[in-house]
């Protein structure tokens, strides 16, 4: 069965920073390229960030300013999102999604359940 | 930072088809594939097509998408009341070497 247990979230104050874990079962992670996805209260999915399987190719959402980095560790099978300098609107629930990427296209084909992350003073 | 465009909501009754549009660019919709996910509740978002107009194992056929040039479409048929839920268009785009999404569409039965 593939999982995907995100882990790490929590409340902070503006300026503080936080290191999310994801960890994956049930497959090979070495595989695949993985995602952060957030959803802020009452608002829709946003995209921000990619790793590549061999995590040689990292993309970010511009909207976080250089502020997050995505990393992973095949050996450990887990992906990780340290966020730095945290905005009041960086609450939001955070999940781990993984890619596929076949012929036909590329999408996210299985999603964790997410951790919180609240912001405020 | 939402690209794709779609309705906020739409509502339908038991048995009846609706459509939900996302409308983006040449550099997401218009050259790449697009995907939708539906989101339940207190649940992760899913898979429910990819491709433009491929179903995982396990969606029913009553769900299918499409494409026209820039715009894209999911269409319910045979609308039932579990079908209540959030639902995102996604795509890859070329000019932020990024995934986009679109603005969600509320469903409502």
């Amino acid at each position: 069965e593939v999982r995907l247990v995100e882990s790490g979230g929590g409340s902070e104050q503006p300026g503080a920073s936080l290191r999310l874990s994801c960890e994956a079962s049930g497959f090979s992670l070495s595989s695949h390229s993985m995602n952060w996805v957030r959803q802020a209260p009452g608002k829709g999915l946003e995209w921000i960030s990619y790793i590549s399987a061999s995590g040689t190719t990292i993309y970010y959402a511009d909207s976080l300013q250089g502020r997050f980095t995505i990393s992973r560790d095949n050996a450990k099978n887990s992906v990780y999102l340290q966020m730095n300098r945290l905005r009041a609107e960086d609450t939001a629930v955070y999940h781990c999604v993984r890619e596929l990427l076949i012929p036909a296209g590329r999408f996210f084909d299985f999603w964790g359940q997410g951790t919180l992350v609240a912001v405020s003073s | 930072q939402s690209v794709l465009t779609q309705p906020p909501s739409v509502s339908g009754t038991p048995g009846q088809r609706v459509t939900i549009s996302c409308s983006g660019s040449t550099s997401n919709v218009g050259t790449n594939t697009v995907n939708w996910y539906q989101h339940l509740p207190g649940a992760a978002p899913t898979l429910l097509i990819y491709a433009f107009n491929q179903r995982p194992s396990g969606v029913p056929d009553r769900f299918s998408g499409s494409r026209s040039d820039t715009s894209a479409s999911l269409a319910i048929s045979g609308l039932q009341s579990e079908d209540e839920a959030d639902y995102y268009c996604a795509s890859w785009d070329n000019d932020l070497n990024g995934y986009v999404f679109g603005t969600g569409t509320k469903v409502s039965v």
